[in-house]
């Protein structure tokens, strides 16, 4: 079965310090990796993904996502962080070949940057 | 705005009573998706259509959910008898050929 782990509930972070939002996954096959963004009563938005080619992946807002295949990971990863990159993070799959519809998410990081 | 829109916003309503939300996707989008996400929860994957076609459901949706995207565009999610555990936000999303899904702001339905 298809599944993604977050396990971290919250990660705390100072302004101006790397962060990392970790992710693992179970697939079969050849995963399409998403990560997502979530602001306080807003819906999803979309930051970057993974399909083939580059592990390392450049999304919106300077994030950036290393894909590991022998770790089974895809962490979520900046250089400097905002305070404004406040929120709450979602990693998701799909299987290669599978369904168009099936995104599975992980529970969610709850990133606070604090000044 | 050319984003995933979803009305209404908010939604409250009395257990045993019947809801019905809608959702227009990006226009040029022929793929769209409905989510339920509880708190503390990420989203939960509903159905899937591709146009008007209804290609997946997930057993999330039990027989009082219905959903229907009639022209290939905009599409409705109905659900009937509703009981205290549907509250929760409902998310819609669509997508083209590429395999991002972008999202609209969601319904929240209270069940009270």
């Amino acid at each position: 079965a298809q599944s993604v782990a977050q396990p971290e509930d919250q990660v705390n972070v100072a302004e101006g310090n790397p962060l990392t939002v970790k992710c693992t996954y179970s697939v079969s096959g050849n995963p399409y990796l998403f990560w997502y963004v979530q602001y306080p009563n807003r819906g999803l938005q979309f930051l970057l993904k993974y399909i083939t080619g580059d592990n390392l992946v450049k999304g919106s807002y300077g994030f950036e996502a290393e894909f590991n295949k022998s770790q089974t990971s895809f962490h979520l990863k900046k250089p400097s962080a905002l305070v404004s990159d406040s929120a709450l993070y979602f990693c998701a799959v799909r299987g290669y070949g599978g369904s168009q519809g099936n995104l599975i998410f992980g529970k969610g990081t709850k990133l606070s940057v604090k000044p | 705005d050319t984003g995933v829109s979803q009305d209404p916003r908010h939604k409250i309503t009395k257990r045993g009573q019947n809801v019905t939300f809608r959702c227009d996707p990006i226009s040029e989008h022929n793929r769209l998706y409905w989510y339920r996400q509880t708190l503390g929860q990420g989203p939960e994957f509903l159905t899937y259509f591709q146009n008007e076609a209804q290609l997946e459901k997930s057993r999330l949706l039990s027989d009082r959910f219905s959903a229907e995207r009639p022209k290939g565009s905009f599409s409705t999610l109905e659900i009937q008898r509703t009981e205290q555990g549907d509250s929760a936000m409902y998310l819609c999303a669509s997508s083209s050929a590429l395999p991002e899904a972008f999202f609209g702001q969601g319904t929240r339905l209270t069940v009270v």
